[in-house]
């Protein structure tokens, strides 16, 4: 099993939907959590840190499942401008600062 | 303000023949660095990391090495490239709170190789 798996997609939803991604991870001593975005052909950049009681940025939600170890970022009000691909990271307790990447979900917003 | 630099931005290399890519930190002490590759349309994978100087983990292995020769610079080496060493490899840093704990990753902007 990966140790960080997402569903590639791509998740193609029109202008103004609601989408919602999901992120496991197999090591349950993993301690932070975040959700990066990339655009085609450029470095990732990141979109929010995922805390153990869940967070708002604007149109974005982020929450942590520690039970079913799994994270969750949900997207209100899909604009154009958010296609792009959405990576989760993992860090692990213990493993001298290793960040583990997910293959990322990728999403198209369209008209 | 903490920046990273990486370069170059692209690369055309022969195959079998040398490669040295290299990232520096600026702003910031003892940073976790990461050397990450990702193949056309996939996901990032980790190839070396370093928590200091000297200190490099491997994550794969391969034809590629890595080395922390000072603080805020890490560089990603090959004595003979293969045509599988092509991709989009990306340096980032992290800062450490202590007890194991991290913050987030900032990425360099990236050099896409193309061995041919």
């Amino acid at each position: 099993r990966k140790e960080v798996e997402q569903d590639p997609g791509p998740f193609n939803v029109p202008e103004g939907a609601t989408v919602a991604f999901n992120c496991t991870y197999s090591n349950s001593a993993s301690q932070s959590f975040f959700w990066y975005r990339q655009d085609c052909r450029k470095e990732p950049k990141l979109l929010m840190s995922v805390y153990s009681s869940g967070n708002e940025d604007g149109r974005f939600t982020a929450q942590l499942n520690r039970a079913s170890q799994y994270i969750s970022l949900l997207i209100r009000d899909s604009k154009l401008s958010d296609s792009a691909t959405y990576l989760c990271v993992v860090i692990e307790t213990g493993t001298a600062s290793k960040l583990t990447f997910g293959t990322g979900t990728r999403l198209q917003v369209t008209l | 303000s903490q920046t990273i630099h990486q370069w170059p931005a692209t690369l055309v290399q022969p195959v079998g023949s040398p490669l040295s890519l290299e990232c520096t930190v600026e702003g910031t002490s003892n940073p976790n660095l990461y050397w990450y590759r990702q193949a056309a349309g996939r996901g990032l994978q980790l190839l070396f990391y370093s928590v200091g100087i000297g200190q490099i983990s491997s994550e794969v292995p391969q034809n590629l090495s890595a080395s922390r020769p000072q603080d805020r610079q890490f560089i990603l080496s090959s004595k003979k490239l293969l045509l599988s060493d092509s991709g989009f490899y990306l340096c980032a840093w992290s800062g450490s709170l202590g007890n194991s704990l991290n913050t987030e990753a900032f990425f360099g902007q990236g050099t896409r190789l193309t061995v041919v």
